[in-house]
Parts: C-alpha cells; sequence; structure tokens
C-alpha cells in the first residue's frame, strides 16, 4: 500500500525567501506525482502533475521535481509572497485495485510573512 | 463551466440521521470520486466511479453508499450518521485515467462539503 509523507508539517518564512517543501513515497510504481494548494475552507488546485517519466516540471515561480529511484518529491517556491500562504499537498496516482488513484500526504501549511 | 459543484456546503447532524450529499460535474468527466478530509490530515479516498453505472470502494467505504446513474452525477449517501464521520467531503473528477502520459490529468475538486455528526 502506497504511503505519502510530507516534512515539514508546518513552514513559516519571510516574504522573498525561497522555500523548498518535500514530499516521500514508498511504492516507486507510480503514473505521476501531483501537487495541489488548498486554501483554507476551499477547496484543491492542481499546481504541477509530473508524469513518471519526468525529472520536473515548471510554472512560474513554482518548480517541483520527481526523483523516483528515492522517492522523494520536492516543491520549489522562488520568491515567495504572502499570497503563498496555504497548504500544499503532494499525491502519487497508482494503479490500485487496477484503477486510477490518487494517494495524499497530509500537507505542509505555509506561511509566508510580510 | 461550473466545474465540479458540491451541495451543501455544510450540514449538522444526528447520530442516527441519514443525508445524501451531491456532486455534479459538468465536464462529460467518465472519472468522479469521493474523499474526506480530517483535521491535518490528508485526503483519504471513500468510493470511486469510471463511469455511468459502475462503482468501487476506496480506502474508507464502510458507512457510506454511492450511484452513478449519470455522466454527471454523483451523491454520497450516508444511511447511519456516526460521530467519526465528522468530517470535510470533496468530490472530484478527471476526464479519462489514462496510463498513458500523453493523456495523464491532474482531478478537479469542488469546494467541499463540511459534516458535523452530534
Amino acid at each position: 500500500k502506497q504511503e505519502v509523507t510530507q516534512i515539514p508539517a508546518a513552514l513559516s518564512v519571510p516574504e522573498g525567501e525561497n522555500l523548498v517543501l518535500n514530499c516521500s513515497f514508498t511504492d516507486s510504481a507510480i503514473y505521476n506525482l501531483q501537487w495541489f494548494r488548498q486554501d483554507p475552507g476551499k477547496g484543491l488546485t492542481s499546481l504541477l502533475l509530473i508524469q513518471s517519466s519526468q525529472r520536473e516540471q515548471t510554472s512560474g515561480r513554482l518548480n517541483a521535481s520527481l526523483d523516483k529511484s528515492s522517492g522523494r518529491s520536492t516543491l520549489y517556491i522562488a520568491a515567495s509572497q504572502p499570497g503563498d500562504s496555504a497548504t500544499y499537498l503532494c499525491a502519487s496516482a497508482d494503479s490500485g485495485a487496477g484503477s486510477y488513484q490518487l494517494t495524499f500526504g497530509k500537507g505542509t501549511k505555509l506561511s509566508v510573512i510580510p | 463551466n461550473a466545474g465540479v459543484t458540491q451541495t451543501p456546503k455544510f450540514r449538522i447532524l444526528k447520530i442516527g440521521q441519514s443525508m445524501t450529499l451531491q456532486c455534479t460535474q459538468d465536464m462529460n468527466h467518465n472519472y468522479m470520486y469521493w474523499y474526506r478530509q480530517d483535521p491535518g490530515m490528508g485526503l483519504k479516498l471513500i468510493y470511486y466511479s469510471v463511469g455511468a453505472g459502475i462503482t468501487d470502494k476506496g480506502e474508507v467505504p464502510n458507512g457510506y453508499n454511492v450511484s452513478r446513474s449519470t455522466t454527471e452525477d454523483f451523491p454520497l449517501r450516508l444511511e447511519l450518521a456516526a460521530p467519526s464521520q465528522t468530517s470535510v467531503y470533496f468530490c472530484a473528477s478527471t476526464p479519462e485515467a489514462s496510463r498513458t502520459p500523453q493523456f495523464q490529468e491532474t482531478q478537479y475538486f469542488g469546494p467541499g462539503t463540511r459534516l458535523l455528526v452530534l
């Protein structure tokens, strides 16, 4: 059974800092690795999807990397802004029970201080 | 497109009551999912559907039922509410959960239903 772990659980940084969020998974047989953003009281918004054959994906100030052999993914946020404050969830897409399912980590709660 | 919509936004139930959480998507997606999220935890899959008339259990299906009579709707039924079912429930959809790289897409989430069972 796939297990996804995110470290740290919470992170507070001053505005303008670059930061890295970590995600690890136990089963490397994944289809892809996805990063989501969740604002308080809201649903999840997809940020980046890295296919199993890819090493990284970029969108604006966000860069996500994937190392299947070590079971790790990182989300790099450049020049952080107060608007980046949210909970960031990573999820692996697995072939559980023959279907396409997402296994989520517990998330990292990010606070960017002005 | 409205995307994925969920009703109600918030509900309080008494132990033993029943209710249906509604989920509708207007993107013609085949795959739909129900998750629950407990405080400080990630999302856990309750049930999913790969198309109209086809449903299957996820990681935590006990105490819930689903049906999928149309492509658009995927209601979640709680028959005998228990305090352990206090949670936030999210519905999601994806067009076709293909395993081929060029067709992989993310899941699109609704805003959630907050349920409190007392």
